[in-house]
């Protein structure tokens, strides 16, 4: 049981370039989520999926886009990479729960750097 | 939308002290407020969590505290141990719409010191 993989782990862009970060979780969570973390700011949402199917902005989208493929995976996409998209990227899961929330299970991260 | 403040951005302890951290939030729909420990370079993972109705929860060497009047909660650890070392993240969530939707704090970089 992996939990939350996120792939890859490091990448280096230069700035125009486009790529996917790919995200798979195998604990049949229903809601999946992107943040970005930079230093002094905490967990960021960018986008998130509530259930499979449907997708939707959190708090900072711009310059972003995400395909939740099926139920296990979760993507984001830069489409033309700036240099203040340069973070560390979390993909996370939790479970649906009608009455209550849920905590949320992180990956490992990728490592963004655009030059 | 939900604002949520931590304090300190920093501490150091002596091991064996205790260690307290404190974050208040704006919005009194939150009902769930997790707390993540991070160490350097991996992922965030769950410690604790409270709900907002529970006033206190302990879990051997950590225990939360949640003050809903006030807004505040906090996050206790007795007997530090160097490997307590990490940046700790509180957060505070509710439901909205068909998703939970969290607010995470600016974290803490707790340090140990032997």
């Amino acid at each position: 049981n992996a939990g939350v993989t996120q792939t890859p782990k490091f990448q280096v862009l230069k700035t125009g370039q486009s790529m996917t970060l790919q995200c798979a979780q195998d604990m049949n969570h229903n809601s999946m989520y992107w943040y970005r973390q930079d230093p002094g700011m905490g967990l960021r949402l960018i986008y998130y999926s509530a259930s499979e199917g449907t997708t939707d902005k959190g708090e900072v989208p711009n310059g972003y886009n995400v395909s939740r493929l099926n139920k296990r995976e979760f993507s984001l996409r830069l489409e033309s990479a700036a240099p203040s998209q340069t973070s560390v990227y979390f993909c996370a899961s939790s479970d649906k729960d009608s009455y209550s929330n849920q905590p949320q299970h992180f990956g490992d991260g990728t490592r963004l750097s655009i030059l | 939308g939900e604002n949520v403040e931590q304090h300190p951005s920093t501490l150091s302890v002596q091991e064996g002290d205790s260690a307290v951290i404190k974050c208040t939030y704006s919005d009194s729909a939150s009902n769930y407020f997790p707390w993540y420990k991070q160490e350097l370079g991996k992922r965030p993972q769950l410690i604790i969590d409270i709900r907002s109705n529970v006033g206190e929860k302990k879990d051997q060497r950590i225990a939360v505290t949640l003050n809903k009047t006030a807004k505040h909660f906090s996050l206790h650890i007795t007997e530090t141990q160097p490997e307590d070392s990490a940046v700790y993240f509180c957060a505070a969530s509710k439901r909205s719409g068909g998703y939970q939707k969290v607010t995470f704090g600016t974290g803490t970089k707790l340090q140990v010191i032997p």
